[in-house]
């Protein structure tokens, strides 16, 4: 199975200012046949369901906010809000989805404001 | 508007049974996978099966293999997970999610959830 492992577990930054999540895979999700990395970021604040930001490591879901970015290939993967807004305070979440299952969660980096 | 609703959830005993199910609309139900993923109390999120579009694959976590089976009924836009020999390990909030397409496994609509406890 494929191990996804996020860093760092929590991280308190100032309102405006730069938040970066990392996420590494125990093996790559790129797959070769399409050049596409099989990797998912998710927001989750209390008390809701988890709500898809981005996928193929890059694309942003339609009507997510453009400070939210997804970047990295392979096994290595970056989630950056580059302005952070009181909305945003949340857990966050990388997913793989290479075939084949089990398709696996990273274990959350829960952001909050500085 | 994609809309999930899960219900089937609530208390029961080790051992026991539970059918849960997820209705569907705002999208042609049929044409996508549909997705079980669950979340204990304070926790992350765990994966739990899948169901392709034509029900010709199905997947399952280990944890749950051979206890746990998912169908669906694309005439009523309805997804369901039958859950046997629960186990305390089983409490958790179940979400039905869709996937992005038939074959693509990340999940773009999720519903809120229903609470599934077992306890004796």
């Amino acid at each position: 199975d494929i191990v996804m492992t996020q860093s760092p577990d929590s991280l308190a930054v100032s309102l405006g200012e730069r938040a970066t999540i990392n996420c590494k895979s125990s093996q790559s999700v790129l797959y070769s046949t399409n050049s596409k990395n099989y990797l998912a970021w998710y927001q989750q604040k209390p008390g809701q369901p988890p709500k898809l930001l981005i996928y193929w490591a890059s694309t942003r879901k339609a009507g997510v906010p453009d400070r939210f970015s997804g970047s990295g290939s392979g096994t290595d993967f970056t989630l950056t809000i580059s302005s952070l807004q009181a909305e945003d305070v949340a857990v966050y979440y990388c997913q793989h989805y290479y075939s084949p299952p089990p398709w696996t969660f990273g274990q959350g980096t829960k952001v909050e404001i500085k | 508007e994609v809309q999930l609703v899960e219900s089937g959830g609530g208390l029961v005993k080790p051992g026991g049974s539970l059918r849960l199910s997820c209705a569907a609309s705002g999208f042609t139900f049929s044409h996508y996978s549909m997705n079980w993923v669950r979340q204990a109390p304070g926790k992350g999120l765990q994966w739990v099966s899948s169901i392709i579009s034509s029900s010709e694959y199905i997947y399952y976590a280990d944890s749950v293999k051979g206890r746990f089976t998912i169908s669906r009924d694309d005439a009523k836009n309805s997804l369901y997970l039958q859950m046997n020999s629960l186990r305390a390990e089983d409490s958790a909030v179940y979400y039905c999610a869709r996937a992005g397409s038939s074959w693509e496994y990340y999940f773009d609509y999720w519903g809120p959830g229903t609470l599934v406890t077992v306890s004796s």
